[in-house]
């Protein structure tokens, strides 16, 4: 099945500064990969997913890239904000029979104002 | 458009109960997708339910079974409850994209 790695599993960053997740995943065949940000306390949200036919994908200050042949993708955030504090998790699927996601194990993300 | 609910927010139990915990999907979502996060940790994959059927289980004893129900809403039981089975459980509905959206979870307790 798949295995999906998460690196850092805590980053700090000053105000302004950028952020970035990586991850890896095991299954070639995912095709899907998206996401999410957990607030304390609250469920995770999905704050952007990724497609393998496309190798980066921009949503204002998110961003997230994918590299197939090295199987890993990104999150990046740029001019952190407080709010921006959160756990961060990203995920891998396939659209074979499974259809599920394999999450990875979380980033706890802490913007230093 | 309603998202995905669940209930009740908060339960306590005390160690060797039953629970028996409850998720709707969004409207027209016919799979959904239970995930177990215990304090501090990550999401891990407990059952998918797909169609009325059990499509696949995590993980996990026996103890946690479910079901689905013609309307595809879903419940989740844990029989013989332990000290670990404390943690946030978490309901998804997915979309035929590939996306899915969590409910706002249980949080059960046991003593």
């Amino acid at each position: 099945g798949e295995n999906v790695e998460q690196h850092p599993s805590t980053l700090s960053v000053q105000e302004g500064d950028s952020a970035v997740i990586k991850c890896t995943y095991s299954d070639s065949a995912s095709n899907y990969f998206p996401w999410y940000k957990q607030e304390l306390g609250k469920r995770p949200q999905l704050i952007i997913d990724i497609r393998s036919n496309v190798g980066e994908k921009k949503d204002q200050r998110i961003a997230v890239t994918l590299n197939k042949t090295a199987k890993h993708f990104s999150l990046h955030i740029t001019e952190t904000q407080p709010e921006d504090s959160a756990v961060y998790f990203c995920a891998a699927t396939s659209s074979g029979s499974a259809r599920q996601l394999t999450f990875g194990s979380g980033t706890q993300l802490t913007v230093l104002p | 458009e309603a998202g995905v609910t669940q209930s009740p927010t908060h339960l306590i139990k005390t160690r060797g109960q039953q629970v028996t915990l409850r998720c709707s999907p969004i409207s027209g979502h016919t799979s959904v997708y239970w995930y177990q996060q215990a304090l501090g940790l990550g999401l891990q994959f407990l059952l998918w339910y797909d169609e009325g059927e059990e499509r696949n289980r995590g993980n996990f004893p026996p103890r946690f079974s479910g079901r689905q129900f013609p309307n595809y809403s879903s419940e989740l039981n844990v029989n013989a409850l332990e000290l670990e089975d404390s943690a946030l459980y978490l309901c998804a509905s997915f979309t035929r994209f590939g996306a899915q959206y969590f409910g706002p979870g249980t949080r059960l307790l046991v003593l």
